[in-house]
């Protein structure tokens, strides 16, 4: 049972457009999520996370949105950059006082940036 | 440097062999994960600690897989009598206290087995 879904297993853009990557979930306890970047033969590095609270979070380039009506979440990277390319995994998390703060993650997706 | 650090980066074993691997965490962080990700999967949880205590298991977690954080402090993941599908990328993570915050993960340590 995947609850954290990302559909599209890789996406091709140039160099200085956006890339769009996006994420569904299930599991409508979830209130905190995370968008992680993996080079290969790497550990997975923090991009940028926003909670529930909120529908959208700003970082530099990388900007996350979220609909929870929707059970959506999007990540958007303006420019996009050759050293962009790498896996995106979304991750989200939940848990209450105290209780296990684990993530879930997505299968990922490739994003791969043309110069 | 302060990071996530695991060891080794990559292990190669055959069949029926025990094998551990360690993971130092970021030191003020007193959360520790283990996940596992295999080929087209993201990261899947495995256990997590806080201090020294495991407090949850994964299913994925069968009776041959053991860890430990006997000070709170590194810890170790034991894979006894290897299979090949045990073949994947082991990750620690950290993270401090019980707030809702990113968590940060080591290199990894690639294992294979023949």
């Amino acid at each position: 049972d995947q609850q954290v879904k990302q559909n599209s297993p890789s996406l091709s853009v140039q160099e200085g457009r956006i890339s769009i990557l996006n994420c569904d979930y299930t599991n409508s306890m979830f209130d905190y999520f995370l968008w992680y970047k993996k080079y290969p033969a790497e550990g997975p590095t923090f991009l940028i996370s926003i909670s529930s609270i909120k529908d959208k979070n700003e970082d530099g380039r990388f900007t996350v949105f979220l609909n929870k009506s929707a059970k959506h979440l999007s990540l958007h990277i303006v420019p996009s950059q050759p050293g962009d390319s790498a896996v995106y995994f979304c991750a989200a998390l939940w848990g209450s006082g105290g209780s296990n703060y684990k993530l879930t993650f997505g299968k990922g997706t490739l994003l791969t940036v043309n110069p | 440097d302060t990071g996530v650090s695991q060891d080794p980066r990559h292990k190669i074993t055959k069949r029926g062999q025990n094998v551990t691997f360690r993971c130092d965490p970021i030191s003020e962080h007193n959360r520790l994960y283990w996940y596992r990700q295999t080929l087209g999967q993201g990261p899947e949880f495995l256990t997590y600690f806080q201090n020294e205590a495991q407090l949850e298991k994964s299913r994925l977690l069968s009776d041959r897989f053991s860890a430990e954080r006997p000070k709170g402090s590194f810890s170790t993941l034991e894979i006894q009598r290897t299979e090949q599908g045990d073949s994947a990328m082991y990750l620690c993570a950290s993270t401090r206290g019980s707030q809702k915050t990113e968590a940060f993960f080591g290199q990894g340590t690639r294992l294979t087995v023949v």
